[in-house]
């Protein structure tokens, strides 16, 4: 068990909707990366969150937005959802997220599936 | 434009042998590496990961090599257990940028 939790675990939604995927990091840790997994492929770095702010930002389409609350929680916001979204989602939080390269920890996943 | 290339999809080995795992990555400027493992439904779990200024670093069953000069990274698994079957991804990541970048990982089995 990493510390981070991910819900929900799975989500079936259909074409056209817009769908909220949450996250809670390990125990003090300030960061939060999204990242993507679409079928036999590897993980894709979406955007990061350092305690509050937007710090970095991937290939993450502009249907897609996320935040990160002030008690560090973080949400993915998935709208106008097309078949080619469905995927993993893998959030991971990492203690600081600024300066040398840290660890990444990673939640369990929220499978995706856009019918 | 794969950075990072696991160029095996699938490596079968039998227990109590070694585990070679490959991965070559093309953009000079990653510095620190590290090795994912994934099982099925679960997210990836850290393993282990390098520096670029060293060229092994070992944990346990588990030692990874660098190769800057035909930036490649190995990882070595010995004695593979059958609790190893899983799904391997490298990733790696340059100075100044916390964004791992992953490749499509290599398939593991390990049979008794």
């Amino acid at each position: 068990d990493s510390g981070v939790t991910q819900t929900p675990k799975h989500l079936i939604t259909a074409t056209g909707q817009r769908v909220t995927l949450r996250c809670s990091p390990r125990s003090g840790d300030l960061s939060v990366y999204w990242y993507q997994q679409s079928l036999d492929q590897g993980l894709q770095f979406l955007i990061q969150y350092y305690n509050g702010e937007e710090r970095a930002k991937g290939n993450i389409l502009e249907r897609f937005s996320a935040q990160q609350f002030p008690d560090l929680h973080s949400e993915l916001n998935l709208s106008s959802l097309e078949l080619g979204d469905s995927a993993l989602y893998f959030c991971a939080s990492s203690q600081s997220g600024t300066g040398a390269v840290e660890t990444q920890y990673f939640g369990p996943g929220t499978r995706l599936l856009v019918l | 434009d794969q950075q990072v290339k696991q160029n095996s999809p699938s490596l079968s080995v039998q227990e109590g042998r070694i585990s070679i795992l490959n991965c070559d990555y093309t953009n000079s400027m990653f510095d620190y590496f590290l090795w994912y493992k994934k099982y099925p439904a679960e997210g990836p779990t850290f393993l282990i990961s390098i520096s670029s200024i060293k060229d092994k670093n070992e944990d346990g069953r588990f030692t990874v090599f660098l190769n800057k000069s035909a930036k490649h990274l190995s990882l070595h698994i010995v004695p593979s257990q059958p609790g190893d079957s899983a799904v391997y991804f490298c990733a790696a990541s340059a100075s100044g940028f916390q964004k791992l970048v992953f490749g499509t990982g290599t398939r593991l089995l390990v049979s008794p």
